[in-house]
C-alpha cells in the first residue's frame, strides 16, 4: 500500500495562475480531506467528501474547488492564486469517523 | 464555535527530563481527540486516539489521557529522536479541528 500520495511536492506560481494539486489513496477509504498549514495556525480544513460524488465546503474554502468522481482521488483545484494561499497542503483519508492518515504534503508559493 | 488550544508552543527538555504536552477543548458532540507527531516537512503521523473522559493510550514513551476539557500527552524519559511537532486535533461529525501544535526538542 502506498497509502496517501500527493503530487506535486513542491510547486512555484504566479498570481492569477491556475493548477490542481493531486491526491490519491489506494486503501479504499470514503472519506478525503484538504488541509492547509500555515506558521501559528495549525491545520485548518479547506474541502471534505465523505464519498464519490459528494464533497462539502471547511473552515477556509474560498479560492478553492474541489470534485470526487472515484474512490481513489480527490483533486484540489486553484482557480487564480494569490499570495495568501502561498501554503503546504495535506491531503487526508480515513474510513468512516476512524483514524485520518495523511499524505506527505504539497508546498506552494504563490508569487 | 469548537476550538482547539494547544501549550506550550515550545518545548525544549533534556535527554531524559519527562514532561507533558497539554491540549484543551471546547466542542459539542465530540468524536474522538487525536494526537499526531510531524517531523520537519512531512506530513502528520498518527498516534493515539482517545474517546472518553478517563481513557488513556501508551505508545513507547508516550501516553495520553483525556478529561471532559482537555488531553495531556505525557513524554516518559524522552530521547533526542523525540524532537517533533505535536499536534491535537478533536473531530466533530466528519471535521477534524487541530491545535496549533506543541514544538518539542530534545537535547542529548
Amino acid at each position: 500500500n502506498a497509502g496517501v500520495t500527493q503530487t506535486p511536492k513542491f510547486q512555484v506560481l504566479k498570481t492569477g495562475q491556475s493548477m490542481t494539486l493531486q491526491c490519491a489513496q489506494d486503501m479504499n477509504h470514503e472519506y478525503m480531506s484538504w488541509y492547509r498549514q500555515d506558521p501559528g495556525m495549525g491545520l485548518r480544513l479547506i474541502h471534505y467528501s465523505v464519498g464519490a460524488g459528494i464533497t462539502d465546503q471547511g473552515e477556509v474554502p474560498n479560492g478553492y474547488n474541489v470534485s470526487r468522481s472515484t474512490t481513489e482521488d480527490f483533486p484540489l483545484r486553484l482557480l487564480s492564486a494569490a499570495p495568501s494561499q502561498t501554503s503546504v497542503y495535506f491531503c487526508a483519508s480515513s474510513s468512516a469517523l476512524e483514524t485520518q492518515y495523511f499524505g506527505p504534503g504539497t508546498r506552494l508559493l504563490v508569487l | 464555535e469548537d476550538q482547539v488550544t494547544q501549550s506550550p508552543e515550545a518545548l525544549r527538555l533534556q535527554e531524559g527530563e519527562s514532561s507533558s504536552l497539554n491540549c484543551s477543548y471546547t466542542v459539542s458532540g465530540l468524536r474522538g481527540l487525536f494526537w499526531y507527531r510531524q517531523d520537519p516537512g512531512k506530513g502528520p503521523e498518527f498516534l493515539f486516539t482517545l474517546y472518553s473522559a478517563g481513557e488513556e493510550k501508551e505508545k513507547e514513551r508516550l501516553k495520553a489521557t483525556l478529561t471532559k476539557k482537555e488531553s495531556f500527552l505525557h513524554i516518559t524519559a524522552p530521547k533526542p529522536e523525540d524532537s517533533a511537532t505535536y499536534l491535537c486535533a478533536v473531530r466533530v461529525d466528519y471535521k477534524l479541528s487541530f491545535g496549533a501544535g506543541t514544538t518539542v526538542t530534545v537535547r542529548a
